[in-house]
């Protein structure tokens, strides 16, 4: 059974900065791409980021890029989001989500998902 | 983001489809379509991918489509669990690797 646990999140004054983790287990961590998904509470889905199972190919969405930064260590089955600069709007669940590997370099479904972290951003 | 309705309903038994509109630069152009299941308090649940393929263990019940810009979800045989929110989700070639619908919320009656 896949299990993905998040950790990491909490509260953090704009401009601050959180990293991330979600654990992985119950699948070859390095045969997939990962990626992280967020949720405004409330809200809609928004994709934040991925990364191939190697870890040299990497994306990120326009409204992330450049103040976060996705990695990946395959020895511990681990997933890192370093979040910095961050803004209220970057309010969120985060959710670790594993790919199919349905195209592209790390692109495909989502097939499993962890429970999400909350991460608040607020004076 | 992809169009999807607020809000839809149905009662047990009965069918419901949610329409999931996008351009040619998603869900037009590629067969890169996923659904999710998001029952309150929950992590979302791969329904379908690639437009109508469903994972193991996702009931028959659920079942895709796509018609140029817009792909659809296709809920058979209205259960009272199935009540949850709803949301497609493509490929793009846009900013993003990847966009979501805004989820429809299905109410069954």
């Amino acid at each position: 059974e896949v299990v993905l646990v998040e950790s990491g999140g909490g509260s953090v004054q704009p401009d601050g900065s959180l990293r991330l983790s979600c654990a992985a287990s119950g699948f070859i961590f390095d045969d997939y791409p990962m990626h992280w998904v967020r949720q405004t509470p409330g809200q809609g889905l928004e994709w934040v980021s991925g990364i191939n199972w190697k870890g040299d190919s990497i994306g990120y969405a326009e409204s992330v890029k450049g103040r976060f930064i996705i990695s990946r260590d395959n020895a511990r089955n681990s997933l890192f989001l370093q979040m910095n600069s961050l803004r209220v709007d970057d309010t969120a669940f985060y959710f670790c989500a594993k790919s199919n590997g349905g195209y592209g370099d790390y692109g495909g479904a989502f097939d499993s998902w962890g429970q999400g972290t909350l991460v608040i951003v607020s004076t | 983001a992809l169009t999807q309705p607020a809000s839809v309903s149905g009662s047990p038994g009965q069918s419901v489809t949610i329409s999931c509109s996008g351009i040619t630069h998603d869900v037009g152009g590629y067969n890169y379509v996923s659904w999710y299941q998001q029952h309150p308090g929950k992590a979302p649940r791969l329904l379908l991918y690639d437009v109508s393929h469903r994972p193991s263990g996702v009931s028959h019940r659920f079942s895709g489509s796509k018609s140029g810009a817009t792909a659809s979800l296709t809920i058979s045989g209205l259960q009272s669990e199935d009540e949850a929110d709803y949301y497609c989700c493509s490929y793009t070639t846009s900013n993003s690797l990847t966009v979501f619908g805004g989820g429809s919320r299905l109410t069954v009656l």
